[in-house]
């Protein structure tokens, strides 16, 4: 398996723009977290799915952030309009029911100039 | 989110001595202990994990050690190498809510020739 893809690595943007992060599951895995990381706050958990539906958005910061689930193999976390304080490395997981640790993709690496 | 406090938050060691990172936790409930491994530009990586029947778990030169009645677990890596060098993260789950891992807030280790 090719483990958890995200697209893109590094997304540059201006203040206002939207910006969409992507990312492919492992297949078979039913839970699907995104994640946010920056020095100051750690590791975040934005939001999570399991088979597609949303349970948790609780950790998404306000509006301007949307997640999406169409299908098993594919989601979206959106952000409109991106602000400088979105700045940060947004980390996308996925595990299964029966247990076990999650797998983590690369990373996006945000930067909103 | 229930807390888990990570410490230090950054420790250097010298090449073939013990690196140890603490954790603590506050819900009982957790039952799911892993541990995760960053290496710039990477996502975490599952490097052990443990459950609260067993009181150490050892793989390799990675060692877990479990106290549940001081909702304490540390880890300890023998003979540390500079190819340790990374941020490790702690993490506390409970069975339910799709393992939703809490994420403690990294220590960052550097390991000296």
């Amino acid at each position: 398996d090719a483990g958890v893809i995200q697209s893109p690595r590094h997304e540059v943007t201006e203040m206002g723009q939207e910006v969409t992060l992507r990312c492919k599951p492992i297949s078979g895995h039913d839970y699907l977290f995104w994640y946010r990381q920056t020095m100051m706050r750690g590791l975040e958990l934005l939001i999570y799915f399991n088979n597609n539906v949303p349970i948790d958005d609780s950790g998404m910061p306000e509006d301007r952030f949307s997640a999406k689930m169409p299908n098993a193999s594919f989601s979206t976390l959106k952000i409109q309009p991106s602000e400088p304080r979105d700045s940060a490395v947004y980390f996308c997981a996925s595990t299964y029911t029966a247990g076990g640790g999650y797998t983590f993709g690369s990373g996006t690496r945000l930067t909103v100039v | 989110q229930q807390q888990v406090k990570q410490s230090p938050q950054s420790l250097i060691v010298q090449k073939g001595g013990i690196s140890i990172i603490n954790c603590a936790y506050e819900n009982t409930a957790f039952d799911y202990f892993p541990w995760y491994q960053q290496f710039p530009g990477k996502g975490p990586a599952l490097l052990i994990a443990i459950r609260p029947d067993v009181s150490e778990k050892k793989e390799g030169r990675f060692t877990i050690s479990f106290n549940k009645s001081a909702k304490q677990f540390s880890l300890h890596i023998m003979d540390s190498q500079p190819g340790d060098s990374a941020t490790y993260f702690c993490a506390s789950s409970t069975g339910n809510a799709g393992n939703m891992l809490t994420f403690g807030g990294g220590t960052r280790l550097m390991v000296k020739p």
